[in-house]
Formats: C-alpha cells, sequence, structure tokens
C-alpha cells in the first residue's frame, strides 16, 4: 500500500528551463508535506515544505504547488541548474498519534540538468 | 549549527551478529526518527524517539531496536542479522516534529 507515489522515475530538463516534479498520495489524514534532494550516498537534504492549509509555498527558485482536492502536489525548480541534478523524494505526515515522527515517502525521481 | 551525524558511516557485519548504529541530533532537536533506505522497498519508517521515549514504530521485526539518551542521542540496534538487513541507515532529527533533518547516514552490509 503505497501511500506516497511518485510516477516519474527520472526526469531530464535542459539547464535555465523549469523542472516540474510531482506526488500523488491517497492518505487524506496526511497534512504536511515535504520535498527533499539526495545525492548517492548521503541523507536526504530538506527543500521545501508546505501545510495543507496552504495551496503554494515559495522559496527561491522552488516552489511548491498543493492540490488537495486532487490529492497531489508538484515541485517546480526555475530556473533548473546542473547542480539540481540528484533524486528527489517527496514525503508526507500526519498530525499526531500514531504518525510521531513518520514522513511516509515516495519512491522518488531522478532529475537530470543539462547544461 | 551543526547538523545531524551518524556513526559509523560503513559497517561489515556477519549473518547472525548484532549491530549499534548511533546518532547525535542538531542541537536544540528533541525528536529523533530513524529511517532505512533500500533499492527495493525505498524509505522506511522504522521508529521515533523524543524525550527518551519511543513514540512511534513501524512495520519491522523486534531484532530493530532503540533508545534516545538524556541528551537526545540515539542509537539503533539491529540484532541476528540477516542478509535482507543490508541497507543505508538513516537518522533524522527534528523540533517540530515535521520538518526533518537527515544525517549522511550509516551503510550497513550483511554478509
Amino acid at each position: 500500500d503505497q501511500q506516497v507515489k511518485q510516477n516519474s522515475p527520472s526526469l531530464s530538463v535542459q539547464e535555465g528551463r523549469i523542472s516540474i516534479l510531482n506526488c500523488d498520495y491517497t492518505n487524506s489524514m496526511f497534512d504536511y508535506f515535504l520535498w527533499y534532494k539526495k545525492y548517492p550516498a548521503e541523507g536526504p537534504t530538506f527543500l521545501i515544505s508546505i501545510s495543507s492549509i496552504k495551496d503554494k509555498n515559495e522559496d527561491g527558485r522552488f516552489t511548491v504547488f498543493l492540490n488537495k482536492s486532487a490529492k497531489h502536489l508538484s515541485l517546480h525548480i526555475v530556473p533548473s541548474q546542473p547542480g539540481d541534478s540528484a533524486v528527489y523524494f517527496c514525503a508526507a505526515s500526519a498530525v499526531g498519534g500514531t504518525s510521531y515522527g513518520k514522513l511516509t515517502f515516495g519512491q522518488g525521481t531522478i532529475l537530470t540538468v543539462h547544461p | 549549527k551543526a547538523g545531524v551525524t551518524q556513526t559509523p558511516r560503513y559497517l561489515i557485519k556477519t549473518r547472525g551478529q548484532q549491530v549499534t548504529l548511533s546518532c547525535s541530533p542538531i542541537s536544540g532537536h528533541r525528536s529523533v526518527s530513524w529511517y532505512q533506505q533500500t533499492p527495493g522497498q525505498g524509505l522506511q519508517f522504522l521508529f521515533e524517539y523524543f524525550s527518551e521515549t519511543q513514540r512511534n514504530k513501524g512495520n519491522f521485526p523486534g531484532r530493530f531496536s532503540g533508545r534516545q539518551f538524556s541528551n537526545s542521542r540515539s542509537e539503533m540496534n539491529v540484532s541476528t542479522l540477516e542478509l535482507g538487513d543490508s541497507a543505508l541507515y538513516l537518522c533524522a532529527s527534528s523540533f517540530s516534529g515535521y520538518e526533518q533533518y537527515f544525517g549522511p547516514g550509516t551503510r550497513l552490509t550483511v554478509t
């Protein structure tokens, strides 16, 4: 039962263009969503997050959009840079109870930005 | 602030042995979560500790255990290692419980 899905295993983008990474979830109890970037043999690096009370959050080149009715979120990177090439994970968290400290991750999308 | 640190970074063990991994959270963070990353299963939640108490546990066998000390440092232990326990073990710390900051991980290989 995969509650967080990233249906695109990989994405290839030209430097300077927009990268759009997508994520779908099924658990309606999720109320906080995060994006992480990961290089091989390293831990995930936190990029940006969004609470379920918002539909957009922006931080520099990174913007996350949340569509609660569609249970869908996306990460936009503008402009894309070669250094953005990594695996991107979407993660979700539910409030309290049996969800303490638990992030549920998607399978990841490999982003390659070509110079 | 110093980030999350994990020791050791790499470990090779034999089936049947046990292993202890250590995690030091970011200063001020009292929540520590542990995850296992494998190619087949992705990132899976093991357990979470807050103020020395386990508040949440993932769907892993009892061979996987952990603890947290009064200074928020945490350890996880895997007993009777199996080949399938080979993975990257990640520790993450958090102030709020939502935004988690990860360490570099411990790569465990079981032979």
